[in-house]
């Protein structure tokens, strides 16, 4: 199974931009990678979705670089509004679509 | 627009005593899932169904059961709840592809559970 590593807090302030990095290395050939965003007592949504390089939607943008052993959720010019929890799938197409999340990373916005 | 729908939103229940937490979805996935959120803590997959008349164990299923009434119904029953189940319980459903088809989780509001 398809195992991912984040880090479990990060810190920003209003309006920068900010890098969240997800270490999956034994990513299968099939893998697509997946992000969501969970605020306080709500349940997790979805965010963004790719495969290979760069893909790019209203809310985020996601970094994948060649060996896909890692992968970076970007988000531009964060508000308060962003603080929230942060998570990583990998592999649910070869895990018999079992979605696991891990801890996933806090991320919290400051004025 | 319903999306993902559980039933209750809040229980209390006492150290023994046995429910059925109740989900449904109504966008025709196939998939479905029920997960456990401790405070500060990811979401752990307790059970999951990938199709009507199919369940699987997930990462933390002991205590718990769960039945996929038919596509849109999956429920969770706890026989005789203790208080370490005490948590928010989400259902989520998936449609899962093999191809580039995004495959996206939409989740329910969550259960909160105390048992005491």
């Amino acid at each position: 199974l398809a195992k991912t590593t984040q880090p479990i807090s990060m810190d920003s302030y209003e309006g920068q931009e900010v890098n969240i990095t997800c270490s999956h290395n034994n990513i299968a050939t099939n893998d697509y990678i997946t992000w969501y965003q969970q605020f306080p007592s709500q349940g997790p949504r979805f965010i963004i979705q790719g495969y290979k390089t760069k893909v790019t939607n209203e809310v985020a943008s996601l970094f994948i670089p060649a060996d896909r052993k890692s992968s970076t959720l970007s988000l531009p010019r964060v508000s308060l509004s962003d603080t929230a929890v942060y998570y990583c799938l990998v592999g649910e197409r070869n895990q018999g679509g079992k979605l696991i999340f891990g801890q996933g990373t806090e991320l919290s916005v400051k004025p | 627009n319903a999306g993902v729908t559980q039933t209750p939103k809040f229980q209390v229940l006492k150290t023994g005593q046995s429910m059925t937490l109740q989900c449904a979805q109504d966008m025709n996935h196939n998939s479905m899932y029920w997960y456990r959120q401790d405070p500060g803590m990811g979401l752990r997959l307790i059970y999951y169904s990938a199709s009507e008349g199919t369940t699987d164990k997930g990462e933390v299923p002991n205590g718990y059961n769960v039945s996929r009434l038919n596509k849109r119904e999956f429920s969770l029953r706890l026989e005789s709840a203790a208080p370490s189940q005490t948590s928010v319980y989400f259902c989520a459903s998936s449609e899962i592809y093999s191809g580039p088809q995004k495959t996206e989780a939409f989740f329910g509001q969550g259960t909160r559970l105390t048992v005491v």
